[in-house]
């Protein structure tokens, strides 16, 4: 299978402040998603971005699948952001790859 | 709200037993997939079916079992429950492999 790592794995930011998480896979993909999970265990949808650059309000995403790597954005952090992050992946369809996450908690 | 739906949301059962985890697919979305989530595992695929057909499988137990009826939902089974199936058990649908799929809210087992 693709193994996909996630760095870093935690991360403390004060509010207001900015960060990247990044994603690294170890094959071509022809899909892959970022998700929040919040502190209720929701999985909510961020990105679908298997190639490229998107902007949905303070995050944005960019992959750059020839070297097989992606990064997720955030700016100007909010509590609400806290949570764990999840980079996956697929191939074949058949399955998602999914990281280790990034648990990111925002400080007030 | 994604669109997919599983129910129920949370469920308390005793070792031994046997439980069903429902998923509606969001509509127009042939593809389930089921995952689970323990704390110590991370998310791990279970299953995945297609219109009707397994797809693929994953570390699926063989306790564990799963089908997707005609009108594209889907139901997990998890029989002889120890206490280490104790997780969050996640469904997504997709329209088809390769497209973006989206996950219900889980259904949080605990078995006592």
């Amino acid at each position: 299978g693709i193994q996909v790592e996630q760095s870093p794995p935690d991360l403390i930011l004060q509010e207001g402040a900015n960060s990247t998480l990044r994603c690294n896979f170890s094959d071509s993909v022809n899909n892959l998603q970022w998700f929040h999970q919040n502190p209720w265990g929701q999985l909510i949808n961020l990105f679908y971005i298997p190639s490229g650059t998107k902007q949905n309000g303070r995050l944005s995403a960019t992959t750059v699948a020839t070297e097989r790597y992606s990064l997720l954005y955030i700016s100007s952090s909010q509590t609400t952001d806290s949570g764990v992050y999840f980079c996956a992946v697929q191939n074949t369809g058949n399955q998602f790859y999914f990281g280790t996450g990034t648990s990111l908690t925002v400080i007030p | 709200d994604s669109g997919v739906t599983q129910t129920p949301k949370h469920l308390i059962t005793a070792t031994g037993q046997r439980v069903t985890l429902r998923c509606s697919p969001r509509s127009g979305d042939l593809s389930v997939y089921w995952y689970q989530q323990s704390l110590d595992q991370g998310l791990q695929f279970l299953i995945q079916y297609y219109n009707g057909e397994e797809r693929a499988k994953g570390n699926i137990l063989e306790r564990f079992s799963a089908q997707q009826f005609p009108d594209l939902h889907s139901e997990l089974n998890l029989s002889s429950l120890e206490l280490g199936d104790s997780a969050l058990y996640f469904c997504a649908s997709s329209v088809d492999k390769a497209t973006e799929a989206f996950f219900g809210q889980g259904t949080r087992l605990t078995v006592v």
